[in-house]
């Protein structure tokens, strides 16, 4: 079976810098993505991970390291608009699954 | 723009009733979509994976004669949910990767939030 941990909930400090864990078994595994998701709507892509290290892309980074079957999202400058849920999921075996959600709080 | 369509956004239906879903992917061919369902303040759950020509691959404990997905072509999956129960109210949401092999993104409809009353 394939399973994601993340933590549920996470508060920061507008400008601030947070990092969301992830960590996952699966099997037949080919990379980890962050899709973030506000209140009512459907899942935005963030970042995709394929190999190890560090993908940044403007304020969102991400990291992976397969050997430690860990990975996390890195973001910088928060905003308000920030506020949302973030989802782990991994691509393996045909499927992709996702982590139960961190919910971020950004507080002015 | 949107890539992958889902309609309708928003339906409500009485129980016993059947709804139909669809998602379409308006850009490129879609041989696989899958479908999630989602609770309040919970993950996304993966349903089924939907195959273009052949038949869906149901997760453990999805009912497949309750939740019918057909796949009749690259760019069109439809999720129906038969004899609906006020159980079944949630929001699903349809997903493509726009590449055969996986290894990018997953383009998301808009989702539809069924309420059963």
């Amino acid at each position: 079976g394939q399973s994601l941990e993340q933590p549920s909930e996470v508060t920061a400090v507008e400008g601030a810098i947070v990092q969301i864990n992830c960590t996952y078994q699966t099997s037949g595994f080919y990379g980890l993505s962050w899709y973030q998701q506000h209140d009512g709507g459907a899942p935005t892509f963030l970042s995709y991970n394929a190999l190890d290290g560090l993908e940044e892309t403007g304020r969102f980074s991400s990291f992976l390291s397969r050997s430690d079957s860990y990975g996390y999202l890195l973001l910088q400058e928060l905003q308000m608009k920030d506020s949302a849920s973030y989802f782990c999921a991994v691509l393996g075996g045909g499927k992709l699954i996702f982590g139960q959600g961190t919910e971020l709080s950004v507080k002015p | 723009g949107a890539v992958v369509s889902q309609h309708p956004s928003r339906v409500i239906c009485k129980s016993g009733t059947s709804v139909k879903i669809e998602c379409r992917s308006l850009d490129f061919q879609a041989t696989t979509m899958f479908w999630y369902r989602q609770f309040p303040k919970q993950s996304l759950m993966l349903m089924a994976t939907s195959n273009e020509g052949s038949k869906a691959t149901y997760e453990q404990g999805v009912e497949k004669d309750k939740f019918l997905i057909n796949h009749a072509s690259l760019t069109l999956s439809t999720l129906t949910v038969t004899s609906a129960h006020p159980e079944d109210s949630s929001f699903y949401i349809c997903s493509a990767p726009k590449t055969e092999t996986m290894n990018t993104e997953a383009f998301f409809g808009q989702g539809t939030r069924l309420t059963v009353v």
